[in-house]
């Protein structure tokens, strides 16, 4: 069972450059999103996902864009990247609240480390 | 006002010691709240959730405190792994959209 799957770890990217970063799970999660963290700041949401066909906007959503066609992956495009993109990304995935469970923490990939320079 | 707060610390303490962070968050109508861990360089991972009533996981303890809007964890006989960032997760609108706070970092010395 691998979870939450991220790839690439680690990016660097010139200004300008597009890119996507990779996010599947296997644990048949209806909650997908993305969140960067920056020093100080905590984890912002980018965009989320509540079943495939469906995404919405998170707290930092500009010059990111997001689809899910599937329930299992949830990539996330940088269309033309900034130096104030350079950020840890995280991918995560949950049950659906909806689902009457206790249990639907968040579980984690392992991040993704992008530079813009 | 953010929505979640923590106090950044670091808190440097000995082994053994006893410890707690508090975490205040801002929407009165928050229904779920948890505890991460998060180590250097690694993502978070779910330390355990906080329940109304107050639970206990071990050395771990949480509370709520609805009245005053604040969580707390207490780590008892702290020891050298569990040096790390500790991140108050509030799920402020009953859906899955988390708010994290930005961390309490702890270093645990021998």
């Amino acid at each position: 069972n691998a979870g939450v799957t991220q790839t690439p770890k680690f990016q660097v990217l010139k200004t300008g450059q597009s890119m996507t970063l990779q996010c599947a799970q296997d644990m048949n999660h209806e909650y997908m999103s993305w969140y960067r963290q920056d020093p100080g700041m905590g984890l912002r949401l980018i965009h989320y996902s509540v079943g495939a066909g469906i995404t919405d906007q998170g707290e930092v959503p500009n010059g990111y864009n997001v689809s899910r066609s599937t329930t299992e992956d949830f990539p996330l495009r940088l269309l033309s990247a900034a130096p104030s993109q350079t950020s840890v990304y995280f991918c995560a995935s949950s049950y659906s609240i909806g689902r009457d469970r206790e249990d639907y923490g968040y579980t984690f990939g392992s991040g993704t480390r992008l530079t813009v320079v | 006002r953010k929505e979640v707060e923590q106090d950044p610390g670091p808190f440097n303490v000995p082994e053994g010691a006893t410890v707690a962070f508090n975490c205040t968050y801002s929407n009165s109508a928050s229904q779920s709240f948890f505890w991460y861990r998060q180590d250097c360089r690694k993502e978070p991972k779910l330390l355990m959730s906080v329940y109304s009533s107050g639970n206990e996981d071990g050395r771990f303890t949480a509370q709520l405190n609805r009245a005053s809007q604040y969580i707390s964890l207490l780590i008892r006989d702290s020891k050298l792994s569990d040096s790390a960032t500790y991140l108050c997760v509030v799920n402020p609108y009953n859906n899955n959209d988390m708010r994290f706070g930005a961390g309490t970092r702890l270093t645990v010395k021998p």
